[in-house]
Formats: C-alpha cells, sequence, structure tokens
C-alpha cells in the first residue's frame, strides 16, 4: 500500500510569490492534516480536512489555505511568501473518521526555501 | 492550552547504551500520547502510542507508560543501535475535544548513536 505522497520534494521561490503544495493521502484515507516544521518553531499545526470540508486551523495567518478534492488529495497554498515561511511542510492522513482517536501517518514533507 | 516538553538534547550515546527520553504534557482532557521518529529526510513516523493511564506503549524494543499522576511518557530502550540515530517527537491529542488532525508536539530531541 503507497503511503502519503507530496510533491514536489523541494521547491525554491522568491518573497512575494505564491506556493501551492501537494498532498496525497493513503488510499482509503479520507482525513488530510498538514504540518509546519521550522527550526525554532518546530512542528506547528495548520489544518485539517475531512470530506472536502476544513474541520480544525491552527494558528496561521490567512495566508496560508488549503483545500481537499473528491478524491481526499490535499493541497495547500502560501500567498505573498516571506522570509519565515522557510519551512518543511508536512501533510499526514488518518484513517480514522469516527472519533478523536487519531493515528496519523506522515508524507517525507516538501522543503520550501524563500529567498 | 495543551504543551509537551522534551529533555533538552541533543544525547549522544554508544551503542547498547540505555536510553531515557524524558516528556511530560500539560492538557486540560485526556490524552492520548504518541512518540514519533524522524530519520535523516524522512516525515515523522509512529513508534509507539497509548490511549490511557497506565497504558505502555511498545515497538523496536522501545517502550513509553503513561503515567497521569506525574503526566509523563518518557521514551526508554534497554541497549539503542547506530541504527536508532534520528529525531524523537513526544506528542499528544487532545481527545476531549473537536482537535481534529491536530497533534501537539514537543521540540524534538536528537539522539546520535555511536559504535
Amino acid at each position: 500500500k503507497a503511503g502519503v505522497t507530496q510533491t514536489p520534494r523541494y521547491l525554491i521561490k522568491t518573497r512575494g510569490q505564491q506556493v501551492t503544495l501537494s498532498c496525497s493521502p493513503i488510499s482509503g484515507h479520507r482525513s488530510v492534516s498538514w504540518y509546519q516544521q521550522t527550526p525554532g518553531q518546530g512542528l506547528q499545526f495548520l489544518f485539517e480536512y475531512f470530506s472536502e470540508t476544513q474541520r480544525n486551523k491552527g494558528n496561521f495567518p490567512g495566508r496560508f489555505s488549503g483545500r481537499q478534492f473528491s478524491n481526499s488529495r490535499s493541497e495547500m497554498n502560501v500567498s505573498t511568501l516571506e522570509l519565515g515561511d522557510s519551512a518543511l511542510y508536512l501533510c499526514a492522513s488518518s484513517l480514522i473518521v469516527t472519533g478523536p482517536n487519531e493515528k496519523l501517518f506522515f508524507g517525507s514533507g516538501t522543503q520550501l526555501s524563500v529567498l | 492550552g495543551d504543551s509537551v516538553t522534551q529533555m533538552e538534547g541533543p544525547v549522544t550515546l554508544s551503542e547498547e547504551a540505555f536510553l531515557t527520553i524524558n516528556c511530560t504534557y500539560t492538557a486540560t482532557g485526556y490524552p492520548s500520547l504518541f512518540w514519533y521518529v524522524q530519520y535523516p529526510g524522512e516525515g515523522l513516523q509512529l513508534l509507539l502510542k497509548a490511549t490511557k493511564a497506565d497504558d505502555k506503549g511498545s515497538n523496536k524494543g522501545f517502550e513509553a507508560t503513561y503515567r497521569k499522576e506525574t503526566t509523563s511518557f518518557h521514551l526508554e530502550k534497554g541497549s539503542v543501535q547506530v541504527s536508532d540515530s534520528a529525531v524523537y517527537f513526544c506528542a499528544l491529542f487532545d481527545a476531549g475535544g473537536t482537535s481534529y488532525g491536530k497533534l501537539t508536539f514537543g521540540q524534538g530531541t536528537i539522539l546520535t548513536v555511536h559504535p
């Protein structure tokens, strides 16, 4: 069974640009979460989607957005990039949908560098 | 709010040494507790979990016991190997609310094992 797939693996952008990252969850998983990982702030929750609906959101500015498609694939978008947005962005998928006992499976991440 | 505190790192050990990585938490509800491991260039992998007080999670020789009285979930291994070198994250999921997809992570502990 294929794992969580994130594309692209590496991305270099300049300040002010926007970027879209993609995540394909494990087959059958309908919940997709996104995290930002930086050396200074560690792992921080961005948002979670289930059945194309955002159910939960972390404390990030509105420049960070996401969506989920009917096949459970998800994208996140960052507009007006800032230097501080440089980070590893991790996507995770989950099978559990009926309750909060989450078990997350993570992808390898997209390393975004903003110059 | 919820928080997780891990012992200061990095940790450097010789092969076959005993490992302990301390983790304490603060949560308003009844959290599930996890240890994740991240190898260089990869995403996070679930190492073990415990969902209620006094539960012991174990996997690949690693163990951790959910201690509600001390709000702790320390990771232990009796004999580490070079292949255990990685970053270890303690995390909690607050099952009492609607925290869909949101894990709260500690800052991570870098483990290096020398031959």
